[in-house]
């Protein structure tokens, strides 16, 4: 079936570094690639999502790529901050938003000041 | 404000008594939808409704019942909990058009004894 596959599941980084997740999708059709910031307690919020027809989305400090040849896309971070710390799940969707989104089990990430 | 509400936000039962936890949007959106999360699994969806009346089921629906009676509302219902129902649940919505990102609810901590 349909799957989605994140890696590290851990990750600790001192403040101002860099940090990268990295997610794989199983479903060739998969067209919108989301990625949720979730506090803890609180509900994932989006913090930034490319669609099949962009190759690179950048906001701010964020930015994630995408390469639909190996089926994966990465988040990337610069210069973390403490308040960056959450746990971080990639998603995939079908016909975008408006569909299921297949999960990623999540990345806890950790910024040290 | 657009928003996403779910009530109620914690609850604790025993075994075999029905419930309901509802989920209410206000954006007007077509699409709304239910997911679990677990430890380690990330979020996984129960069921989901394309529009009203019109709803069939996710990766992990076994336990659960809906009903999109309303456009803005689509309750889950559980029959008969179970332990293993034991979980943090949130209810999601989104549009058909223009942007794709799922709206989540505040998120309704359940426990089944």
């Amino acid at each position: 079936g349909e799957n989605v596959e994140q890696h590290p599941s851990t990750l600790s980084v001192q403040e101002g570094d860099s940090a990268v997740i990295k997610c794989t999708y199983s479903d060739s059709a998969s067209n919108y690639f989301p990625w949720y910031k979730q506090e803890l307690g609180k509900r994932p919020q989006l913090i930034i999502d490319i669609r099949s027809n962009v190759g690179e989305k950048k906001d701010q400090r964020i930015a994630v790529t995408l390469n639909k040849t190996a089926k994966h896309f990465s988040l990337h971070i610069t210069e973390t901050q403490p308040e960056d710390s959450a746990v971080y799940f990639c998603a995939a969707s079908r016909s975008g938003g408006y569909n299921k989104l297949i999960f990623g089990a999540g990345t806890r990430l950790a910024v040290h000041p | 404000e657009a928003q996403v509400t779910q009530n109620p936000r914690y609850l604790i039962t025993v075994t075999g008594k029905k419930l309901t936890v509802t989920c209410s949007q206000n954006m007007n959106h077509e699409y709304m939808s239910w997911y679990r999360q677990d430890p380690g699994l990330g979020l996984r969806q129960i069921y989901y409704s394309m529009n009203v009346e019109v709803t069939d089921k996710g990766d992990v629906p076994e336990g659960y019942k809906v009903s999109r009676k309303e456009k803005r509302n689509f309750p889950l219902i559980l029959e008969s909990p179970s332990p293993n129902q034991t979980s943090l649940y949130f209810c999601a919505s989104s549009s058909s058009g223009g942007r794709w990102e799922q709206y989540f609810g505040p998120g309704t901590r359940l426990t089944v004894t």
